[in-house]
């Protein structure tokens, strides 16, 4: 069955970078798209990132633009996100996600990587 | 930007009660793509419909979609004692955004 595993997660201060990974198994990943949504503590949920399956296509919320990168390996079955320039609003769980409709439609999550910005 | 707005904020109802559940878009949803998710506590969303209508693979038939345009809404015919969550919708016509939720809790 589909399992994504995100790693990455922790405590960072303003103004630094971190990087999550998400471990894929139990599907064909070269297939799919699949994507990175957060929600803050006590919030609701935000898109953050989207990647085609072969990295010709990646979109990013405005809010995260120009400061984190989407990437993948599909050799490795690996979704990555590059963050930097983190700020206290960027503190959430972070939910690896994989996409069915080349539009941002997500059928199966992991269950999250918590990133905290604090100083 | 999209903005989806769901009502209420909060439903209080008894299990085998019936939940309707809205979600409003600020302009119309392109190809009424509309999916909606449930949240438990600690845990991951799970797609619940997408498409406006069409049921996810393995969820049960008392989860129903209707509605296009900017009017949408998620039906759970009679309720169940693991029903009790938070529900999201999502709009994924024109980039994406989610709606705030709606808090579905026992009476």
């Amino acid at each position: 069955q589909v399992h994504l595993v995100e790693s990455g997660g922790g405590l960072v201060k303003p103004g630094g970078s971190l990087r999550l990974s998400c471990a894929a198994s139990g599907f064909t990943f070269s297939d799919y798209y699949m994507g990175w949504i957060r929600q803050a503590p006590g919030k609701g949920l935000e898109w953050v990132s989207y990647i085609s399956s072969s990295s010709n296509f990646i979109f990013y919320a405005d809010s995260v633009k120009g400061r984190f990168t989407i990437s993948r390996d599909n050799a490795k079955n690996s979704l990555f996100l590059q963050m930097n320039s983190l700020t206290a609003d960027d503190t959430a769980v972070y939910f690896c996600a994989r996409e069915i409709a080349a539009a941002g439609l997500f059928d199966y999550w992991g269950q999250g990587t918590l990133v905290t910005v604090s100083s | 930007e999209i903005v989806l707005t769901q009502s209420p904020g909060t439903l209080s109802l008894s299990p085998g009660e019936r939940a309707t559940l809205s979600c409003r878009a600020s302009q119309s949803v392109s190809g009424d793509y509309l999916a909606w998710y449930q949240q438990k506590p600690g845990q991951a969303p799970r797609l619940l419909i997408y498409g406006a209508t069409s049921r996810a693979i393995g969820i049960p038939d008392r989860f129903s979609g209707s509605g296009s345009g900017t009017d949408f809404t998620l039906t759970i015919s009679r309720l169940e004692p693991e029903d009790f969550a938070v529900y999201y919708c999502q709009q994924y016509g024109t980039s994406l955004t989610f709606g705030g939720g709606t808090k579905v809790e026992i009476k």
